[in-house]
């Protein structure tokens, strides 16, 4: 079955304490993407991945790190998370990065507590 | 900064009725696209729409495009229960520079359909 699979689902963590959350789709898409979901902001983009060993921040990229090793997986990872990162993320991919035109492929996401 | 914007924040329906939706947008766009998100779920792709269409349909979803005021409507046929959840638009930059891999989503609208 055709996915993005987003690990952990939920997470309750202190502040300061490392985090790193994982998205893998098997897809074969080039394209990759992480948003933060908040109550009354909608979804605003972290970091984006147009191919392996290429990322780029998008609108909110303070305060996280990306990488992009493997075609596969783009793991989001909190160095030193805070409670104003506390939020809902979802990962998500399509086969290029022309986004515009084409539909994007969401993972269930990830409910992040920061304490 | 949010490209679309959604309108009305909440909407809340009979089983049967027509829902409409919609967005407005602040720059020119190439394309856009509507997704819809279930309660604790990942954003699920349902229509795109180019700059040089006026309508589409999809099943029970019409969906219009007016570039000249900067805006789009969602309109599902005949609600049932299982259309409940929170719709969002999403648009490219349109001509403001590079737009390659970015994706602007609106606040969305919650949608409740009562049995």
């Amino acid at each position: 079955e055709a996915q993005v699979t987003q690990n952990p689902r939920y997470l309750i963590t202190v502040t300061g304490k490392k985090l790193t959350v994982t998205c893998s789709q098997n897809m074969n898409h080039e394209y990759m993407s992480w948003y933060r979901q908040d109550p009354g902001l909608g979804l605003r983009q972290i970091y984006y991945s147009m191919n392996v060993e290429v990322t780029d921040k998008g609108d909110v990229p303070e305060g996280y790190k990306v990488s992009r090793k493997e075609k596969r997986n783009f793991p989001l990872i909190l160095e030193s998370p805070s409670p104003n990162q506390t939020s809902l993320y979802f990962c998500a991919s399509s086969y290029t990065g022309d986004v515009s035109n084409q539909p994007q492929h969401f993972g269930d996401g990830t409910r992040l507590s920061i304490l | 900064s949010q490209q679309g914007e959604e309108d009305p924040q909440a909407l809340s329906i009979q089983e049967g009725e027509n829902a409409t939706m919609n967005c407005s947008y602040k720059t020119s766009i190439n394309n856009l696209q509507w997704y819809r998100q279930n309660s604790g779920r990942g954003l699920v792709h349902l229509i795109l729409i180019r700059s040089n269409e006026r309508e589409k349909h999809s099943g029970r979803l019409r969906v219009t495009l007016d570039t000249s005021k900067k805006s789009s409507s969602l309109l599902i046929t005949a609600s049932r229960a299982a259309d409940t959840a929170s719709y969002f638009c999403a648009t490219d930059g349109g001509d403001r520079g590079s737009t390659l891999g970015r994706l602007y989503f609106g606040r969305g609208t919650q949608l409740t359909v009562w049995p």
